[in-house]
Protein backbone atom coordinates (compact mmCIF):
# COMPACT_ATOMS: atom_id res chain seq x y z
CA UNK A 1 0.00 0.00 0.00
CA UNK A 2 0.90 3.61 0.23
CA UNK A 3 3.63 4.68 2.55
CA UNK A 4 5.33 7.56 3.66
CA UNK A 5 8.74 7.87 4.59
CA UNK A 6 9.59 10.06 7.41
CA UNK A 7 13.28 11.15 8.37
CA UNK A 8 15.18 11.26 10.68
CA UNK A 9 12.83 9.41 13.41
CA UNK A 10 14.81 12.14 15.68
CA UNK A 11 16.64 14.98 15.73
CA UNK A 12 18.29 17.30 18.49
CA UNK A 13 19.02 20.85 17.84
CA UNK A 14 20.46 23.52 19.77
CA UNK A 15 18.95 26.64 20.19
CA UNK A 16 19.23 29.24 17.16
CA UNK A 17 20.01 26.40 14.43
CA UNK A 18 18.57 25.60 11.60
CA UNK A 19 17.24 22.07 10.06
CA UNK A 20 14.94 20.18 7.47
CA UNK A 21 12.49 16.91 8.40
CA UNK A 22 11.88 15.21 5.16
CA UNK A 23 9.07 12.62 3.92
CA UNK A 24 9.26 10.79 0.86
CA UNK A 25 6.35 8.92 -0.69
CA UNK A 26 6.33 5.84 -2.43
CA UNK A 27 3.45 7.29 -5.22
CA UNK A 28 2.46 10.32 -6.08
CA UNK A 29 0.45 12.11 -3.96
CA UNK A 30 -2.43 14.96 -4.09
CA UNK A 31 -1.15 16.82 -0.86
CA UNK A 32 0.24 17.00 2.00
CA UNK A 33 0.12 18.33 5.35
CA UNK A 34 2.39 19.13 8.52
CA UNK A 35 1.61 18.79 12.07
CA UNK A 36 3.23 19.44 15.51
CA UNK A 37 2.05 16.95 18.63
CA UNK A 38 2.53 18.66 21.50
CA UNK A 39 3.28 16.98 25.03
CA UNK A 40 -0.42 16.63 25.73
CA UNK A 41 -0.63 15.22 22.60
CA UNK A 42 -2.84 17.58 20.61
CA UNK A 43 -1.79 17.62 16.30
CA UNK A 44 -1.37 20.89 15.25
CA UNK A 45 -1.83 21.79 12.11
CA UNK A 46 1.51 23.64 10.38
CA UNK A 47 1.04 23.33 6.59
CA UNK A 48 -1.31 22.07 4.35
CA UNK A 49 0.31 22.25 0.86
CA UNK A 50 -1.31 21.00 -2.70
CA UNK A 51 1.61 22.29 -4.03
CA UNK A 52 4.49 25.14 -3.65
CA UNK A 53 6.40 26.16 -0.57
CA UNK A 54 4.38 27.81 2.33
CA UNK A 55 6.21 30.18 4.81
CA UNK A 56 5.07 30.79 8.57
CA UNK A 57 7.85 32.60 11.17
CA UNK A 58 10.59 30.14 11.11
CA UNK A 59 9.15 27.15 9.57
CA UNK A 60 9.33 26.74 6.05
CA UNK A 61 7.53 23.49 3.99
CA UNK A 62 7.66 22.64 0.49
CA UNK A 63 6.21 19.89 -1.74
CA UNK A 64 7.72 19.08 -4.75
CA UNK A 65 5.32 20.18 -7.49
CA UNK A 66 6.87 17.95 -9.83
CA UNK A 67 7.01 14.61 -9.33
CA UNK A 68 4.91 14.95 -6.05
CA UNK A 69 6.57 12.56 -4.16
CA UNK A 70 8.37 14.57 -1.10
CA UNK A 71 7.93 17.51 1.26
CA UNK A 72 9.98 18.97 3.59
CA UNK A 73 9.60 21.47 6.54
CA UNK A 74 12.73 23.70 7.56
CA UNK A 75 12.98 24.91 10.55
CA UNK A 76 15.00 28.09 11.08
CA UNK A 77 16.63 29.66 14.49
CA UNK A 78 14.97 26.57 16.74
CA UNK A 79 13.76 28.34 19.74
CA UNK A 80 12.72 25.59 22.96
CA UNK A 81 9.17 25.81 22.30
CA UNK A 82 9.71 24.00 18.99
CA UNK A 83 10.30 20.74 21.18
CA UNK A 84 7.95 17.97 20.30
CA UNK A 85 6.85 14.76 17.56
CA UNK A 86 6.30 16.43 13.64
CA UNK A 87 4.35 14.29 11.59
CA UNK A 88 3.80 14.79 7.95
CA UNK A 89 0.56 13.11 6.26
CA UNK A 90 -0.06 12.70 2.98
CA UNK A 91 -3.25 12.21 0.61
CA UNK A 92 -3.15 10.33 -2.47
CA UNK A 93 -5.36 10.34 -5.64
CA UNK A 94 -6.98 7.13 -5.60
CA UNK A 95 -9.71 5.63 -3.26
CA UNK A 96 -11.98 7.92 -1.50
CA UNK A 97 -9.36 10.21 -0.97
CA UNK A 98 -9.00 13.18 1.84
CA UNK A 99 -7.23 10.15 4.12
CA UNK A 100 -4.21 11.39 5.19
CA UNK A 101 -1.39 8.45 5.34
CA UNK A 102 0.46 9.45 8.51
CA UNK A 103 5.07 9.06 8.53
CA UNK A 104 6.26 7.86 11.89
CA UNK A 105 7.22 10.97 13.18
CA UNK A 106 10.35 12.98 14.22
CA UNK A 107 11.02 13.68 17.61
CA UNK A 108 12.31 17.19 18.04
CA UNK A 109 14.35 18.13 21.24
CA UNK A 110 15.73 21.68 21.08
CA UNK A 111 18.23 22.21 23.55
CA UNK A 112 19.33 25.65 25.30
CA UNK B 1 -14.48 28.53 16.54
CA UNK B 2 -14.10 25.73 19.31
CA UNK B 3 -12.75 23.51 16.92
CA UNK B 4 -12.95 20.13 16.87
CA UNK B 5 -14.64 18.29 20.49
CA UNK B 6 -14.11 15.32 21.31
CA UNK B 7 -15.49 13.59 24.12
CA UNK B 8 -14.61 12.16 26.24
CA UNK B 9 -10.99 13.06 26.52
CA UNK B 10 -10.13 10.06 28.71
CA UNK B 11 -12.12 6.65 29.22
CA UNK B 12 -11.47 3.32 31.46
CA UNK B 13 -12.94 0.37 30.42
CA UNK B 14 -13.11 -2.95 32.27
CA UNK B 15 -12.50 -5.56 29.34
CA UNK B 16 -15.62 -6.97 27.60
CA UNK B 17 -17.22 -3.45 27.99
CA UNK B 18 -18.30 -1.06 25.50
CA UNK B 19 -17.06 2.31 24.72
CA UNK B 20 -18.84 4.97 23.19
CA UNK B 21 -16.42 8.05 22.15
CA UNK B 22 -18.00 11.30 20.66
CA UNK B 23 -16.58 14.22 18.05
CA UNK B 24 -18.21 17.19 17.45
CA UNK B 25 -16.40 18.35 13.91
CA UNK B 26 -15.98 22.13 13.31
CA UNK B 27 -19.09 23.74 12.02
CA UNK B 28 -19.51 23.73 8.14
CA UNK B 29 -16.94 21.13 7.56
CA UNK B 30 -18.05 18.04 5.55
CA UNK B 31 -15.60 15.47 5.95
CA UNK B 32 -15.27 13.73 9.77
CA UNK B 33 -12.33 11.19 10.46
CA UNK B 34 -11.32 8.76 12.84
CA UNK B 35 -7.88 8.07 14.03
CA UNK B 36 -6.16 5.75 15.93
CA UNK B 37 -2.60 6.91 17.69
CA UNK B 38 -0.61 3.95 19.49
CA UNK B 39 2.63 3.53 20.24
CA UNK B 40 3.28 0.75 18.24
CA UNK B 41 1.09 1.39 14.90
CA UNK B 42 1.28 5.03 15.17
CA UNK B 43 -1.47 6.81 13.55
CA UNK B 44 -3.95 4.57 11.86
CA UNK B 45 -6.82 6.23 9.88
CA UNK B 46 -10.22 4.03 10.88
CA UNK B 47 -12.81 5.45 8.85
CA UNK B 48 -14.22 8.94 7.00
CA UNK B 49 -17.78 10.59 6.45
CA UNK B 50 -18.68 12.79 3.68
CA UNK B 51 -21.87 14.66 4.21
CA UNK B 52 -22.60 12.22 7.19
CA UNK B 53 -22.94 9.37 4.47
CA UNK B 54 -19.94 6.66 5.00
CA UNK B 55 -17.29 6.75 2.15
CA UNK B 56 -14.52 4.33 3.66
CA UNK B 57 -13.83 2.08 6.74
CA UNK B 58 -11.05 0.31 5.41
CA UNK B 59 -9.09 0.75 8.65
CA UNK B 60 -11.70 -0.08 10.99
CA UNK B 61 -11.53 -3.47 12.80
CA UNK B 62 -14.03 -5.72 11.20
CA UNK B 63 -15.45 -6.60 14.39
CA UNK B 64 -16.77 -4.67 17.22
CA UNK B 65 -15.62 -1.51 16.15
CA UNK B 66 -18.69 0.61 14.39
CA UNK B 67 -18.80 4.24 13.73
CA UNK B 68 -22.13 6.36 13.45
CA UNK B 69 -22.72 10.01 12.03
CA UNK B 70 -26.57 10.73 12.75
CA UNK B 71 -26.43 14.81 12.39
CA UNK B 72 -23.94 17.06 10.65
CA UNK B 73 -22.95 17.81 14.20
CA UNK B 74 -21.33 15.15 15.68
CA UNK B 75 -20.18 11.46 15.27
CA UNK B 76 -19.40 8.77 17.68
CA UNK B 77 -17.49 5.37 17.45
CA UNK B 78 -18.43 2.66 19.44
CA UNK B 79 -16.32 -0.52 20.21
CA UNK B 80 -18.39 -3.00 21.72
CA UNK B 81 -16.47 -6.17 23.93
CA UNK B 82 -13.40 -3.69 24.70
CA UNK B 83 -9.90 -5.81 24.75
CA UNK B 84 -6.72 -4.67 26.30
CA UNK B 85 -5.57 -4.11 22.68
CA UNK B 86 -7.71 -1.85 21.90
CA UNK B 87 -5.83 0.90 23.95
CA UNK B 88 -5.05 3.94 22.14
CA UNK B 89 -5.62 7.77 21.64
CA UNK B 90 -8.64 7.96 19.02
CA UNK B 91 -8.57 10.71 17.43
CA UNK B 92 -11.32 12.42 15.19
CA UNK B 93 -10.83 15.17 12.36
CA UNK B 94 -13.22 17.45 9.72
CA UNK B 95 -12.20 19.09 7.08
CA UNK B 96 -13.87 20.90 3.88
CA UNK B 97 -13.95 18.07 1.58
CA UNK B 98 -10.21 18.10 0.02
CA UNK B 99 -8.90 20.87 2.78
CA UNK B 100 -6.69 21.14 4.82
CA UNK B 101 -7.72 18.55 8.17
CA UNK B 102 -7.90 19.72 11.71
CA UNK B 103 -7.71 17.23 14.80
CA UNK B 104 -9.79 17.34 18.11
CA UNK B 105 -7.54 16.59 21.49
CA UNK B 106 -7.95 12.87 21.03
CA UNK B 107 -9.72 10.38 23.88
CA UNK B 108 -7.03 8.35 25.75
CA UNK B 109 -9.08 4.89 25.93
CA UNK B 110 -7.42 2.60 28.63
CA UNK B 111 -9.07 -1.27 28.75
CA UNK B 112 -7.98 -2.60 31.88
Amino acid sequence: GDQVEQSPSALSLHEGTDSALRCNFTTTMRSVQWFRQNSRGSLISLFYLASGTKENGRLKSAFDSKERRYSTLHIRDAQLEDSGTYFCAAEDYGGSGNKLIFGTGTLLSVKP
Amino acid sequence: NAGVIQTPRHKVTGKGQEATLWCEPISGHSAVFWYRQTIVQGLEFLTYFRNQAPIDDSGMPKERFSAQMPNQSHSTLKIQSTQPQDSAVYLCASSLTGMEVFFGKGTRLTVV
